[in-house]
């Protein structure tokens, strides 16, 4: 079945610095890897995903990148602000399996 | 659009006994997934369904946990009986078709488990 390891676990950086959180997975019939942001006591929300025939895709600050050989994927946040901090998901998906990493908090200090 | 419902939100049972959960997904979406989150954890799959069969259930506690859909709509998830482990939010979502598409989570049930 699918592994999905996700770095760092925790993140703080200042406001207007990037972020970057990496993904891992062992499941080369992987084929979709979605991140979602879930905010304190709130429900996992959607940010960016990226399908396994691209390898970049940019939605304004937000970005991710996607290395097929290296099963690794990666979200990147430009300009950070205070309202980005929240927990930050990836998942793997793909052959009807489909696992979250274990999170990463990323904090936003003003 | 009306967002995917869950109900209760919180529950607080003592272990040993049993409780469930209901969700209704967004209107048309055919597939729905239960997932539990343990605190400082990421969701886990435990049972999807497509219309109403089961898709994938393989990390599903079969001997305690049961889920149905049975006319292909909303769904309840069961614990029978509950043990301290199982103290999570379970959430349930959503999605047009399967896996690959976007999933739309409700707001989750908090279960304490004393």
């Amino acid at each position: 079945g699918e592994n999905v390891e996700q770095h760092p676990s925790t993140l703080s950086v200042q406001e207007g610095d990037s972020a970057v959180i990496k993904c891992t997975y062992s499941d080369s019939a992987s084929n979709y890897f979605p991140w979602y942001k879930q905010e304190l006591g709130k429900r996992p929300q959607l940010i960016i995903d990226i399908r396994s025939n691209v390898g970049e895709k940019k939605d304004q600050r937000i970005a991710v990148t996607l290395n097929k050989t290296a099963k690794h994927f990666s979200l990147h946040i430009t300009e950070t602000q205070p309202e980005d901090s929240a927990v930050y998901f990836c998942a793997a998906i793909g052959n009807n399996d489909m696992r979250f990493g274990a999170g990463t908090r990323l904090t936003v200090k003003p | 659009e009306a967002g995917v419902a869950q109900s209760p939100r919180y529950k607080i049972i003592e272990k040993r006994q049993s409780v469930a959960f209901w969700c209704n997904p967004i209107s048309g979406h055919a597939t729905l997934y239960w997932y539990q989150q343990i605190l400082g954890q990421g969701p886990k799959l435990l049972i999807q369904f497509q219309n109403n069969g089961v898709v994938d259930d393989s990390q599903l506690p079969k001997d305690r946990f049961s889920a149905e859909r049975l006319k292909g709509v909303d769904s309840t998830l069961k614990i029978q009986p509950a043990k301290l482990e199982d103290s999570a939010v379970y959430l349930c979502a959503s999605s047009s078709q399967g896996q690959e598409e976007t999933q739309y989570f409700g707001p989750g049930t908090r279960l304490l488990v004393l």
